[in-house]
């Protein structure tokens, strides 16, 4: 089954500790991106890639990091993380550049607590 | 001005009428256009792309898009109470086709 996934699915934890967010997608698209959506605000992109170890800050680049070593995988790493980093995160992929292939496929989401 | 703007609703419909769903954006540049449907707690999924100007139709779904006065509408008719979702209107930037930029959504509700 075509698919995105990320793990984990939930995650609580505190102030300050490393965290990875993980991301997958098995459809050989070349784009990748993540996304925070906070309450009233929509989805804001965080970082996207073109391909394999091109990436490019999208509009909310503090305090994230990403890499993209691999075609299918693109995670995120939150090196100190802080409360205001609470929020839902969702990772995306899409076949290339033009026209209908600009159709992103979002993983399931993955809601981060910062305490 | 925020570079894609939609009412926040909610936006109640009765059951059987036309919703009619309203994207303004700023960038004149943009040529892509996506209309994509998130229920609660769920991720986005697509329901239209629109990149020429005029109505581009999908079964109960009409995507209207007018460049010139750079806005984008979706219009579902027979809403059915399975329509109650929040809906995200979303454009690609002119300099880097990757780049979608997403409005705030608007949360439409059809009433039994």
């Amino acid at each position: 089954e075509a698919q995105v996934t990320q793990n984990p699915r939930y995650l609580i934890t505190v102030t300050g500790k490393k965290l990875t967010v993980t991301c997958s997608q098995n459809m050989n698209h070349e784009y990748m991106s993540w996304y925070r959506q906070d309450p009233g605000l929509g989805l804001r992109q965080i970082y996207y890639s073109m391909n394999v170890e091109v990436t490019d800050k999208g509009d909310v680049p503090e305090g994230y990091k990403v890499s993209r070593k691999e075609k299918r995988n693109f995670p995120l790493i939150l090196e100190s993380p802080s409360p205001n980093q609470t929020s839902l995160y969702f990772c995306a992929s899409s076949p290339g550049l033009a026209g209908k292939y600009n159709e992103q496929f979002f993983g399931p989401g993955t809601r981060l607590t910062v305490l | 001005q925020k570079e894609v703007e939609q009412n926040s609703g909610p936006l109640s419909v009765p059951e059987g009428a036309i919703a009619s769903l309203n994207c303004t954006y700023s960038d004149r540049g943009s040529q892509s256009f996506f209309w994509y449907r998130q229920y609660s707690g769920k991720s986005p999924e697509l329901i239209m792309f629109i990149y020429s100007n005029g109505d581009k139709e999908d079964g109960r779904f009409t995507a209207q898009l007018n460049k010139a006065s750079q806005y984008v509408s979706l219009l579902i008719r027979d809403s059915q109470p399975s329509d109650s979702a929040t809906y995200l209107c979303a454009v690609n930037n002119r300099y880097s086709a990757s780049k979608i930029i997403f409005g705030s959504g608007t949360r439409l509700s059809i009433r039994p």
